[in-house]
């Protein structure tokens, strides 16, 4: 299947400064690609969904300001957390979808865990 | 809007035998698509299986199946001859083709595998 990476696996970070986490497509380009957060032993929850060229959108409840999505090419999209606080920590996980496919299973990441002291 | 149940926090099952972990969901988009995915403690996401809202048989890879009741809007997954290794979060996700292709995923269910 298709591959997806994510970098950093792990950060650590002081609060009120920015992080960011990269969500890249090795071996397809990704014209969509979703922002996932999971806390402690809960459920996935869909943060934002990122489209190549244009603006994300984001899910109810979920900053812009805070949580910054850019997606400049077809096989990179970036999350950044800004003004990091404690309870921003969690595990973001990225994940793609191939461009020419309309079904299919996404691709995730391995995740990236978020400590924020 | 779409909505993903997932109605058992945990399960317990015997190594070698099937165990059927539960998922509901509920949409108003004619075409859809079900996934189940495995999280081992690791956190990385394994794909398990696909079901096309029009496919007609039930979807299959190895040992795990889906039963999907089109008309109870369910889609619970199918675990035979279970193994050690199968212990891990189990996540049930929809995806709307109408949508956005937006996935979203249940609660999970915790599976434990006694030997």
């Amino acid at each position: 299947g298709a591959v997806v990476s994510q970098h950093p696996s792990w950060v650590i970070c002081k609060s009120g400064t920015s992080v960011k986490i990269e969500c890249r497509s090795l071996d397809f380009q990704a014209t969509t690609m979703f922002w996932y957060r999971q806390f402690p032993k809960q459920s996935l929850m869909l943060m934002a969904t990122s489209n190549e060229g244009s603006k994300a959108t984001y899910e109810q409840g979920v900053e812009k300001d805070k949580f910054l999505i850019n997606h400049a090419s077809l096989t990179l999209s970036t999350l950044t957390v800004t003004s990091a606080h404690p309870e921003d920590s969690s595990f973001y996980i990225c994940s793609a979808r191939e461009g020419t496919r309309n079904t299919g299973e996404l691709f995730f990441g391995e995740g990236s865990r978020l400590t924020v002291l | 809007a779409q909505k993903i149940t997932q109605t058992q926090p945990g399960m317990f099952v015997q190594e070698k035998e099937a165990v059927t972990l539960d998922c509901t969901y509920d949409t108003s988009d004619p075409s859809y698509g079900l996934f189940w995915y495995k999280q081992p403690s690791s956190g990385e996401m394994i794909f398990l299986i696909y079901q096309g809202s029009y496919d007609q048989q039930n979807a299959t890879e190895g040992r795990y199946s889906l039963n999907f009741q089109k008309a109870r809007k369910s889609a619970n997954l199918v675990i035979s001859a279970s193994q050690l290794g199968d212990s891990a979060m189990y996540f049930c996700a929809m995806r709307e083709v109408y949508g956005g292709f937006k996935t979203i995923f249940g609660a999970g269910t915790r599976l434990f595998v006694k030997a």
